[in-house]
C-alpha cells in the first residue's frame, strides 16, 4: 500500500458526460501528479500540482482540468467525455518539488469506461 | 523532448532463467532513470532508480539495472526469475530539475513454470 488513495475505483459513464476523479496523497506529500494509462497512448503525464499551485503540464486536453485543495487532496475533472477517454487514471504523490529522492508513490488508479 | 523506448512489448521466460528487459532513452539534458513494476490490477511501484553515482543500481528483490550514458540505455536484469515476477515493467525518465515522468510503453514479463 503506497498510502495514496484514489476514488472511485471504477467509473462507467456515457459520452458527453462529466466526471470527477479524486486523489488523496500520502500524509506529508505536497506534490500530486496525474497520469493517464491507455492502450493507445501508454502511460502519459497529465499535470502536476505542488501545494495548491499548478507546477507542470503535460498532454492534458482542454476538456480536462485539475486542482489541488488546501488539504492537499486533488481532483481531476474530465468533461465532454469521448470514447477515447476510457483509460486508467493514476494519481501519484511525492514529498515536494525539490525532494532529491525523486520518488513518486502511485495510487491504485481509477478505471474510467466511457460508453 | 525526452522519450523512452522499451524494445520488447512481451518477454516470456522460464522460471529460474535469467531475463533482460531493454530500455533506451533520448534526452538533451541530464536525466534520472527509473523502473516501475505494475502487478495485475495494481498501481505502479518503484523497483529501482538511478539518480547519480554508481551506474549499477539494485532492488531488494534481485533486479538490477545499469545506466549506460554512451548507449543511452538503462536495461533491467535478473539472474533468476520467479513466478511472482510476472508483471508489467515500465522504464521512465525525468529531466534533472523536473519531476514529471516520461514512460516507455511497458514490457509484459511472463514466467512459465
Amino acid at each position: 500500500d503506497s498510502g495514496v488513495t484514489q476514488t472511485p475505483k471504477h467509473l462507467i459513464t456515457a459520452t458527453g458526460q462529466r466526471v470527477t476523479l479524486r486523489c488523496s496523497p500520502r500524509s506529508g506529500d505536497l506534490s500530486v501528479y496525474w497520469y493517464q494509462q491507455s492502450l493507445d497512448q501508454g502511460l502519459q503525464f497529465l499535470i502536476q500540482y505542488y501545494n495548491g499551485e499548478e507546477r507542470a503540464k503535460g498532454n492534458i486536453l482542454e476538456r480536462f482540468s485539475a486542482q489541488q485543495f488546501p488539504d492537499l487532496h486533488s481532483e481531476l475533472n474530465l468533461s465532454s467525455l469521448e470514447l477515447g477517454d476510457s483509460a486508467l487514471y493514476f494519481c501519484a504523490s511525492s514529498v515536494d518539488v525539490w525532494d532529491s529522492s525523486y520518488e513518486q508513490y502511485f495510487g491504485p488508479g481509477t478505471r474510467l469506461t466511457v460508453t | 523532448a525526452q522519450s523512452v523506448t522499451q524494445l520488447d512489448s512481451q518477454v516470456p521466460v522460464f522460471e529460474e532463467a535469467p531475463v533482460e528487459l531493454r530500455c533506451n532513452y533520448s534526452s538533451s539534458v541530464s536525466v534520472y532513470l527509473f523502473w516501475y513494476v505494475q502487478y495485475p490490477n495494481q498501481g505502479l511501484q518503484l523497483l529501482l532508480k538511478y539518480l547519480s553515482g554508481s551506474t549499477l543500481v539494485e532492488s531488494i528483490n534481485g533486479f538490477e539495472a545499469e545506466f549506460n550514458k554512451s548507449q543511452t540505455s538503462f536495461h533491467l536484469r535478473k539472474p533468476s526469475v520467479h513466478i511472482s515476477d510476472t508483471a508489467e515493467y515500465f522504464c521512465a525518465v525525468s529531466e534533472s530539475g523536473a519531476q514529471k515522468l516520461v514512460f516507455g510503453q511497458g514490457t509484459r514479463l511472463t514466467i512459465n513454470p
